[in-house]
């Protein structure tokens, strides 16, 4: 079946420091990749996505390359802030139907 | 932001007693789903709903059922509650079914079972 494995977290960085979140995943088709991210006392959003493999996904200083031949879309920020302190969702959606798969999550706690 | 809210955003209740959790859309989505976010499980896909009266099953469906007579709500039953179910409770809504979809998500609904 489908699965997503992330790092364990919690990650904790000093701002201004270079972030990485591994995530891999096993999937049966061709997925399309996902990072969510959920702020305290909220729902999950979309930060970025990636449909297809070398697929570059971008946003708010974030990136992920869709990498298929290492399964990997690792999460990337080169100057983390404060306000990036949150949980980390890596997804997957096989093809056929937009069924989530979700990994573990991984905190990140930035401090000043 | 997409138009979703959840009822009640929190909730404890008794075993045994029934429970149902409201999802609420003004975007006119057509799929709906329901997930519930564990530590150390992310989140598990509970049911689905690809349109109105059409549900099926997801990951973690045993104990849960789920109704849709309007496009605009999605609700979540628990017959008979019990302390497994304590969790935090999220609704998504897509606008298609296609695996690059986004899914907007609900802001949660904590609920307790003693």
């Amino acid at each position: 079946g489908n699965s997503v494995t992330q790092m364990e977290g919690p990650v904790t960085l000093s701002e201004e420091a270079f972030l990485t979140i591994n995530c891999t995943y096993t999937a049966t088709g061709y997925p399309s990749l996902f990072w969510y991210v959920q702020y305290p006392g909220e729902g999950l959003q979309l930060l970025l996505k990636a449909t297809k493999a070398d697929d570059k996904g971008s946003n708010k200083g974030f990136e992920a390359t869709y990498r298929k031949e290492t399964t990997s879309f690792h999460l990337e920020k080169g100057s983390v802030q404060v306000s990036d302190s949150a949980v980390y969702f890596c997804a997957l959606s096989d093809t056929g139907f937009q069924k989530l798969v979700f990994g573990t999550g991984t905190r990140l706690l930035v401090s000043p | 932001d997409a138009g979703i809210t959840q009822s009640p955003r929190h909730k404890v209740t008794e075993t045994g007693t029934p429970v149902t959790l409201r999802c609420h859309q003004t975007e006119n989505h057509r799929y709906m789903y329901w997930y519930r976010q564990d530590p150390g499980h992310g989140l598990r896909l509970i049911h689905y709903s690809y349109g109105v009266k059409d549900t099926d099953k997801g990951e973690v469906s045993d104990g849960y059922s789920v109704s849709r007579s309007k496009t605009e709500d999605f609700l979540l039953t628990l017959e008979s509650a019990t302390s497994s179910q304590t969790s935090v409770y999220f609704c998504a809504i897509s606008e298609g079914r296609a695996a690059y979809n986004e899914q907007f998500f609900g802001p949660g609904t904590r609920l307790t079972v003693l």
